[in-house]
Parts: C-alpha cells; sequence; structure tokens
C-alpha cells in the first residue's frame, strides 16, 4: 500500500522568506506521480505541481518548486519568496501510474501560516 | 467553463437519513472519484470511476453507494446516515492517464456534510 507522511503539522515563515514543506513516500511501484495541493480557508484543492517518478529535473511552477530525491522517497515543496496568500493547509498526495482511476493518496497535511 | 460542480454546499441530516450528493464536471473528463476530508486530515478516497457505467470501491467505501451513467456527471449516495460519516465531501474529475501528462486532478468546492 502506498503512504504519504507529511511530518509538520504546522509552520510559520515569514512574509517574502522561503519555505519548504516535507514530504516522505512509501512504494513499491517504479512509474507514479507526486503532487502537491493548496487548500485556502475558503475550503477548495488547487493544485500547485506536479512530479514524475522518471523526471530527472526538478518540476518548477513560479514561486513553486518541488525538491525529487527519488532514492530517499521524499518530494519536498519549496515556496519562494511567501506571501501572505500562502497561508493554508498543503497536502502532497501520490498516484499509482500504473491505477486505472488516477487515484490519489493523500498525506494528512501541513498548515503554512505566514507571517507579515 | 464550471470545472466540477458539487451540490449543495452545506446539509444536515439526521441519522438514519438518506441523501444524495451530486457531482457534475463540463471538462469531458474519464475519471471521476469521491474524497472525504475529516477534521485535521488529508482526503480519502470513497469510489472512483473509469467512464461511465464503470465504477469500483476506494479506501473507504462503506456505507455509500455510486454509479455513473453518463461521462459528466457521478453521484453519491449515502444509504442510512451516520454521525461517523460526518465530513467534507469532494468529488475530483480528470483526465485518463493513458492521455499523457500530468493529468491532475480537478476538484469541486466541497459538500460539509453534517450527521446528527
Amino acid at each position: 500500500a502506498q503512504k504519504i507522511t507529511q511530518t509538520q503539522p504546522g509552520m510559520f515563515v515569514q512574509e517574502k522568506e522561503a519555505v519548504t514543506l516535507d514530504c516522505t513516500y512509501d512504494t513499491s511501484d517504479q512509474s507514479y506521480g507526486l503532487f502537491w495541493y493548496k487548500q485556502p480557508s475558503s475550503g477548495e484543492m488547487i493544485f500547485l505541481i506536479y512530479q514524475g517518478s522518471y523526471d530527472e529535473q526538478n518540476a518548477t511552477e513560479g514561486r513553486y518548486s518541488l525538491n525529487f530525491q527519488k532514492a530517499r522517497k521524499s518530494a519536498n515543496l519549496v515556496i519562494s519568496a511567501s506571501q501572505l496568500g500562502d497561508s493554508a493547509m498543503y497536502f502532497c498526495a501520490m498516484r499509482r501510474d500504473n491505477n486505472a482511476g488516477n487515484m490519489l493518496t493523500f498525506g494528512g497535511g501541513t498548515r503554512l501560516m505566514v507571517k507579515p | 467553463n464550471a470545472g466540477v460542480t458539487q451540490t449543495p454546499k452545506f446539509q444536515v441530516l439526521k441519522t438514519g437519513q438518506s441523501m444524495t450528493l451530486q457531482c457534475a464536471q463540463d471538462m469531458n473528463h474519464e475519471y471521476m472519484s469521491w474524497y472525504r476530508q475529516d477534521p485535521g486530515m488529508g482526503l480519502r478516497l470513497i469510489h472512483y470511476s473509469v467512464g461511465a457505467g464503470i465504477t469500483d470501491q476506494g479506501e473507504v467505501p462503506n456505507g455509500y453507494n455510486v454509479s455513473r451513467s453518463t461521462t459528466e456527471d457521478f453521484p453519491l449516495r449515502l444509504l442510512s446516515a451516520a454521525p461517523s460519516q460526518t465530513s467534507v465531501y469532494f468529488c475530483a474529475s480528470s483526465y485518463s492517464i493513458a492521455t499523457g501528462g500530468v493529468t491532475e486532478a480537478f476538484f469541486g468546492q466541497g459538500t460539509r456534510l453534517t450527521v446528527v
């Protein structure tokens, strides 16, 4: 079975600083995808970034980058130049590429609070 | 485009009542799924569908039924509501993994359900 672990229940970061949110995963699959979603207080789930297990380069999307270390089974999210609007819950999720339904396994989440 | 639309947004049920949560998507996605999110936790998969007429169980299917008669709609039925089903329910849709690319899941706004 797949498992996603996010060990930081809550984090503070000063506005304009960078922050790293940790994510480790457990799988015996060779082909899988890793996702990060943001959930603001309004409740919706917003897709941020994706990393495929065979991608050799770390994914980047604007201020978001994914620090992918396959051997250590970690997929940490790095947010550069934090903004007040980044305050939210962040979820790491994994998809097995051999599954039929794009099913996601989620971690427990990290609540990020950006201080002005 | 509306994306993924869930109704209702809020619902209070009495123990033993039944109801249907509606989910519709207008992106012609093959895959649809239902998740529940309990306080302080990540999302857990209830049921999923890879196309019209095809459904399967996820991690926590007990007490829920689904059907998929069209590509657009994927309703979730609570057969006999219990307080343990108090949760926030999310519907999601995506293209098939075979499409290639990221094929991220798009989520609805969620339905907050309370069973008393």
